[in-house]
């Protein structure tokens, strides 16, 4: 049981560039997210997923978008790479009723992705 | 204003200290409340989970909603080094959440 896993873990990209952080999760989860942590301003919502093929905007999904073809997977991609885009971004899951899981809506979070746009 | 908002710190505390950090929010729909810890270069893991008002221990911790006041706490008693971390409220009426930005915490051998 792996939890929350996501790759890669670092990366360095130039202003333009594209690039997809993958997210996956083994726990059946219904609900995954994305978030970017940067230093002094919290977790901030980029993107979200209810379900399978279901995808809503969070507090700043400008300049991202995301997919989950499978329940397993949440994709963040960015088109073309900016500075302001440096972060940590982190996915998460977590099972949309409270009834799934002993009255907890806990998220699981995977270990980061370090992005660097030069 | 922020849904959710969370003394800044940082903290630095010696060891043994008792130390409280907090939380007020605004949404009176936020049944579920739970506080985060995030060491340095890792995710978050939930470290305490409250349902609706009261207290839970859990060891050397304690987490405290007041939902009248809008108002929650985690007190941390006779505090480590192992303590020092990064720790994020976050609270919750459906499976999606919203944290606080965190207070980091330091404490001192």
């Amino acid at each position: 049981n792996a939890g929350v896993t996501q790759t890669p873990k670092f990366r360095v990209l130039k202003t333009g560039q594209s690039m997809t952080l993958l997210c996956a999760q083994d726990m059946n989860h219904e609900y995954m997210y994305w978030y970017r942590q940067d230093p002094g301003m919290g977790l901030r919502l980029i993107h979200y997923s209810v379900g399978e093929g279901t995808t809503a905007k969070g507090e700043v999904p400008d300049g991202y978008n995301v997919s989950r073809l499978k329940k397993q997977n949440f994709l963040l991609g960015l088109e073309s790479a900016a500075p302001s885009q440096t972060s940590v971004y982190f996915c998460a899951s977590s099972y949309s009723l409270a009834s799934l899981s002993g009255g907890r809506y806990e998220q699981y979070f995977g270990p980061g992705t370090r992005l660097t746009v030069t | 204003q922020k849904e959710v908002e969370q003394d800044p710190g940082p903290l630095s505390v010696p060891e043994g200290a008792i130390v409280s950090l907090n939380c007020t929010y605004s949404n009176s729909a936020f049944q579920y409340f739970m506080w985060y810890r995030q060491y340095s270069r890792k995710g978050p893991e939930l470290l305490m989970y409250t349902y609706s008002s009261g207290n839970k221990e859990d060891g050397r911790f304690t987490a405290q909603v007041d939902k009248s006041s809008k108002y929650i706490s985690l007190f941390i008693r006779d505090s480590q080094p192992s303590d020092s971390a990064t720790y994020l409220c976050a609270m919750s009426d459906t499976g999606k959440s919203t944290f606080g930005d965190g207070t980091t915490l330091t404490v001192k051998p």
